[in-house]
């Protein structure tokens, strides 16, 4: 079935270093969805991007959706240890008929204080 | 205050017992889901339910069963048929089945 990819799947940085993860779809989606898992914890909704190309930015985090609507990145500036969890993007896939938001496999961010 | 709620936070069972997770939202969301997450992995679709009275299989629905009598309430139950029961269990709902899903807290189960 039509999948969404992340990578890497872990990331260990250095505090104060940046960090970035990927997302790629085998389809078009209508959108891209980020959520945040900390440790223990369960996700949390993070915020959603609709158009082709478009960016937004929380505070020191930028998410970008890809101009074909197929991909999307999250990247941190300078990381803090608040920053530690798993981030998962999601995007709207039907398969066989029946539609769903399909999450991607995550990437586990551990901070090195 | 709205939320999603999910009881117990932690549960015990013994292997051939069948046990039922608790999931209420109190969102008005119409769309409700039940995921696993087993550690360091991600999340698997276990079963789903865009409306009350009717549900869809997940990706790994095999030893899973769930009702959706009420627009509030999904909950689960792991049978004795699921090999490998002991997990991360979430429940999450939305507003619409490609709309943002708001997760409760899960519940953690060990199977002994």
């Amino acid at each position: 079935g039509q999948q969404v990819m992340q990578i890497p799947q872990y990331q260990h940085v250095q505090e104060g270093e940046d960090f970035t993860t990927y997302c790629n779809s085998s389809t078009t989606l209508s959108n891209i969805q980020w959520y945040k898992q900390r440790p223990g914890g369960h996700p949390v909704f993070l915020i959603q991007l609709v158009k082709s190309g478009e960016v937004k930015k929380q505070k020191r985090l930028t998410f970008q959706f890809g101009e074909a609507k197929k991909n999307s990145s999250l990247h941190i500036t300078a990381t803090q240890t608040t920053d530690v969890g798993t981030y998962f993007c999601a995007g709207p896939i039907s398969n066989f008929g029946n539609e769903k938001l399909t999450f991607g496999t995550g990437t586990r961010l551990t901070i090195i204080p | 205050d709205g939320g999603i709620t999910q009881s117990p936070k932690y549960l015990f069972r013994k292997e051939g017992q069948n046990v039922t997770l608790s999931c209420e939202q109190n969102l008005n969301h119409d769309a409700m889901y039940w995921y696993r997450q087993d550690p360091g992995q991600g999340l698997r679709l276990i079963y789903y339910s865009q409306i009350v009275n009717d549900f869809q299989k997940g990706d790994i629905a095999e030893g899973y069963s769930v009702s959706r009598e009420k627009k509030e309430s999904f909950p689960l139950t792991v049978t004795s048929a699921q090999k490998n029961p002991t997990a991360f269990y979430l429940c999450a709902s939305s507003r619409g089945s490609y709309n943002e899903q708001f997760f409760g807290p899960g519940t953690r189960l060990t199977v002994l």
